[in-house]
Parts: structure tokens; sequence; C-alpha cells
């Protein structure tokens, strides 16, 4: 039934040492989106892929990468994570572009990431 | 770019009581306003949305307007019940962005 998935759900890295989080999906969508949400805050877009063409937002800093390999899933790379990256990373999709009369992006559980 | 103001940050409400959350955004052009729920823990689940063309769309006990003139929507949740307990999240989308704004959250605590 789940349909955007995330794993893992909790995530313990050491600082410095580079991270993966996996996001997939069974909508078939063909936007995917990686926002970072940290406590009590709104959730912060990252990026998004629109298929395999990369949006990244102006102010996501360098240390944040993603990658998408195909339309069911979408990865995000922390290369050398800092304790200022510990928060809850959501993944989200959409079918199309927001903007578009089709509109709505659905969110994954989301995974904890712990920077020791 | 769209900015949205979301009111209170903080709200409770009696159990059987109604709880409102409203909303504010700037970009005209927006015509597309989810309302997401956030368990603790866990992923925003969306509740309910409306689009531009529409003043009021309802779902059971939650119902959702839209005021474009003034620029504002808001969320009603009628006799409320402790699972409704969370944070509350509006957005706002419009076509000249290919993302969704959102306000910073009001998290409603229903008291028994």
């Amino acid at each position: 039934d789940a349909m955007v998935i995330q794993n893992p759900r909790y995530q313990v890295t050491q600082f410095g040492k580079p991270v993966t989080l996996s996001c997939s999906q069974t909508l078939n969508h063909n936007v995917m989106y990686w926002y970072q949400q940290k406590s009590s805050q709104a959730p912060k877009l990252l990026f998004h892929y629109y298929d395999k063409d990369f949006n990244n937002e102006a102010d996501t800093p360098d240390n944040f990468q993603s990658r998408r390999p195909n339309t069911s899933f979408c990865f995000l790379d922390i290369r050398s994570p800092g304790l200022g990256d510990a928060a809850m990373y959501l993944c989200a999709t959409s079918r199309e572009l927001m903007g578009t009369s089709t509109d709505t992006q659905y969110f994954g559980p989301g995974t904890r990431l712990t920077v020791l | 770019g769209e900015n949205v103001e979301q009111h209170p940050s903080t709200l409770s409400v009696q159990e059987g009581d109604s709880a409102v959350i409203k909303c504010t955004y700037s970009d005209s052009a927006s015509n597309y306003f989810p309302w997401y729920k956030q368990e603790l823990g866990k992923g925003p689940q969306l509740i309910i949305d409306i689009r531009s063309n529409v003043g009021e769309k309802k779902d059971q006990r939650i119902a959702v307007t839209l005021n474009k003139t003034a620029k504002h929507f808001s969320l009603h949740i009628t006799e409320t019940q402790p699972e409704d307990s969370a944070v509350y999240f509006c957005a706002a989308s419009s076509p000249r962005d290919d993302k969704i704004i959102f306000g910073k959250g009001t998290r409603l605590h229903i008291l028994p």
C-alpha cells in the first residue's frame, strides 16, 4: 500500500562520514523532491528531479547531492555530514511539476538522520 | 517569490470544539493550496487541498475556505478528537514556481 517509501527510517552517521538516504515510489510520478526538516520548522526544499532533469535550490549546500537512476528511485547523498545536518529528510513526489492542473505532492515517512 | 504566513503557531482547543487555522499568501497567481498534517516522527500527510476555482471544500470534519481577493485561506476542523493533535502546515503553489511554499506550521493540542 505504501506509495512513497524511505529507507532507512533512522540513520546514524559520524561527523564527516558520507551517508546516503534512499526513496522509492510506486506512483510512477515524474517528479521527486528532497526536503530537509529541522525540529519545529517547515520542510525546506533541497532539490527536485523532473524525470532526469535535476533542479537545485539556490541555497542548498554543495555538501548535498542527489541521484535518480530511474523513475522509481531517488537518493540523497550527504558528502561530509556536519552536526548541523542532523534533521528529518523527507522525500515527496508529484505527477507533474507544481503549478500544473494535476499538482499534488505526497510525502514519504522520512528518515531521521543523527550525526555524532 | 511566494510567501505564506500561518497563524496561530500554537492552538489548544477542548475536545469536541472546533479549531481554525489561518494562512495568507502573497502571490496572486497562486492557484493550489494544500494542507498537511504531521504527527510526531512521521512525514506530512495531505489532508485536504483546494484549487483557486473553488471557494470552499469539505471532507467530513475538515473544511477549507479560500478568499482569493483577500489572498487568505483557512482550515476548519469540527468536533475535534484527540487524534487531531498534530502540527498542521498550510502551503501554496503558483504556476510561476515548480514547488510549494509552506507556512511555518500550527501545533494543535486537543485537550481532554
